[in-house]
């Protein structure tokens, strides 16, 4: 079983809809959770950072943890064409932070004009 | 935010050549970087971890001899590829270890480089 699971898609949803993206762990010890966002042909940028459980908002992006189901999810509202995109997560254990991460596979989004 | 560059950003080369690809964080300090490789529609694949002044740790499977990592100052990582033969087409990605203006220790991507050898 991978450390972290994410389904590839792809997800195609028109302009204005509202994207669910998910992924699913098995270590319970990770306690940082990250989504970034890739372009095509292009390196990943951090989207949203979140410690622990909870909610975080962040313009249209909201992320959430619910580390007893170990699920994370990021929301996008209103989503837009240049949302399109690769959508990895990534979360990492405490003591190693950032030196450790573990990335889900991505989930290739498209939003349709 | 924390700004990491790659250059070259795309290279072609013949087999049997060697490859170098810098990773610089421009506005931050980062005393550990590290490489990737995405293969087309799959994930990033660590290759290696490197700390300034010391040698990198390479994940299993990575040949430390092909892949050759310098990590030479707190902005600047270099990357080898040593005799490079078709199955070394990919894209590489660095990253850098560092904080961006919100306080957050994570990860910060270059834009990577995408390695064609014929």
């Amino acid at each position: 079983q991978k450390e972290v699971e994410q389904d590839p898609g792809p997800l195609s949803v028109p302009e204005g809809a509202i994207v669910s993206l998910n992924c699913t762990y098995s270590n319970s010890a990770f306690q940082y959770f990250m989504w970034y966002r890739q372009y095509s042909r292009k390196g990943p940028e951090l989207l949203m950072y979140t410690y622990s459980s909870g909610n975080k908002e962040d313009g249209r992006f909201t992320a959430q943890v619910d580390k007893s189901s170990k699920y994370i999810s990021l929301f996008i509202r209103d989503s837009q064409p240049s949302d399109s995109a690769t959508y990895l997560c990534a979360m990492s254990p405490p003591g190693t932070g950032a030196n450790n991460l573990f990335f889900g596979t991505g989930t290739r989004l498209t939003v349709i004009p | 935010g924390a700004v990491v560059s790659q250059h070259p950003s795309r290279v072609i080369c013949k087999s049997g050549t060697s490859v170098k690809i810098e990773c610089r964080s421009l506005d931050f300090q980062a005393t550990t970087m590290f490489w990737y490789r995405q293969f087309p529609k799959q994930s990033l694949m660590l290759m290696a971890t490197s700390n300034e002044g010391s040698k990198a740790t390479y994940e299993q499977g990575v040949e430390k001899d092909k892949f050759l990592i310098n990590h030479a100052s707190l902005t600047l990582s270099t990357l080898t590829v040593t005799s490079a033969h078709p199955e070394d087409s990919s894209f590489y990605i660095c990253s850098a270890r560092g904080y961006s203006g919100r306080g957050t220790d994570t990860q910060y991507f270059g834009p990577g480089t995408r390695l064609t050898v014929l």
